[in-house]
């Protein structure tokens, strides 16, 4: 079947450090969605992906599409405690129309 | 402009019962998602409506089911409850692109509690 990995799992930091995480697909996307959630709360999107190659940033964080459409990378620069939380990587596959496959989450702890 | 809400916030049932989950999308959203975050998981893909029907279906039994009605407006309902349907049920909405589905945006959830 198909298979998304995300990782880390997890990440403690301290505040100032850069962070980075990635998933990897055993297909091809045409999507990659980069979401955190919070505790108690619905995912909320942070940066959208169309392209293969296209990097693109929001404030801190930058997110790249892999060339070969099966990876994308998210980067948190200089790290402060808001950005603590479970960060999830999601994409669609060409063959699967309107459904999001998501990964298993990164959670990030940020430390003082 | 109000974002994806749903409700209830929580739900209590018990073995056997019937559960139903509603979402309203995003003004002028025509695609509602459902899914299904079990504790410590991440996001199970349930169910995409849009314009009124059933676009696409994850791999969940029949129990699950659901309905658009003619304001974008969903419901999500789970029959026959087991204690393993316990889960945060979250809805997303999107515009439809010409490339497919746009971006989705989530609501806050509906905590589904299975005794």
């Amino acid at each position: 079947g198909q298979q998304l990995n995300q990782s880390p799992q997890s990440m403690f930091i301290q505040e100032g450090e850069d962070v980075s995480m990635n998933c990897t697909s055993s297909s091809i996307f045409n999507t990659w969605l980069w979401y955190k959630q919070d505790p108690g709360e619905g995912p909320v999107l942070l940066i959208a992906l169309y392209k293969a190659g296209e990097l693109t940033s929001n404030g801190r964080l930058t997110a790249q599409f892999g060339i070969t459409r099966k990876d994308s990378f998210l980067n948190i620069s200089a790290s402060i405690p808001s950005d603590v939380g479970i960060y999830f990587c999601a994409g669609q596959y060409t063959d699967s129309w309107g459904k999001l496959q998501f990964g298993a989450g990164t959670q990030v702890v940020v430390t003082p | 402009e109000a974002g994806v809400t749903q409700s209830p916030t929580h739900l209590i049932k018990t073995r056997g019962q019937q559960a139903t989950l509603r979402c309203s999308p995003i003004s002028g959203h025509t695609s509602v998602y459902w899914y299904q975050q079990a504790l410590g998981l991440g996001l199970q893909f349930l169910l995409w409506y849009d314009e009124g029907e059933e676009r696409n279906r994850g791999n969940f039994p029949p129990r699950f089911s659901g309905r658009q009605f003619p304001n974008y407006s969903s419901e999500l309902n789970v029959n026959a409850l087991e204690l393993e349907d316990s889960a945060l049920y979250l809805c997303a909405s999107s515009k439809r692109t010409k490339s497919g589905p746009g971006e989705l945006f989530f609501g806050e959830g509906s905590r589904l509690t299975v005794l």
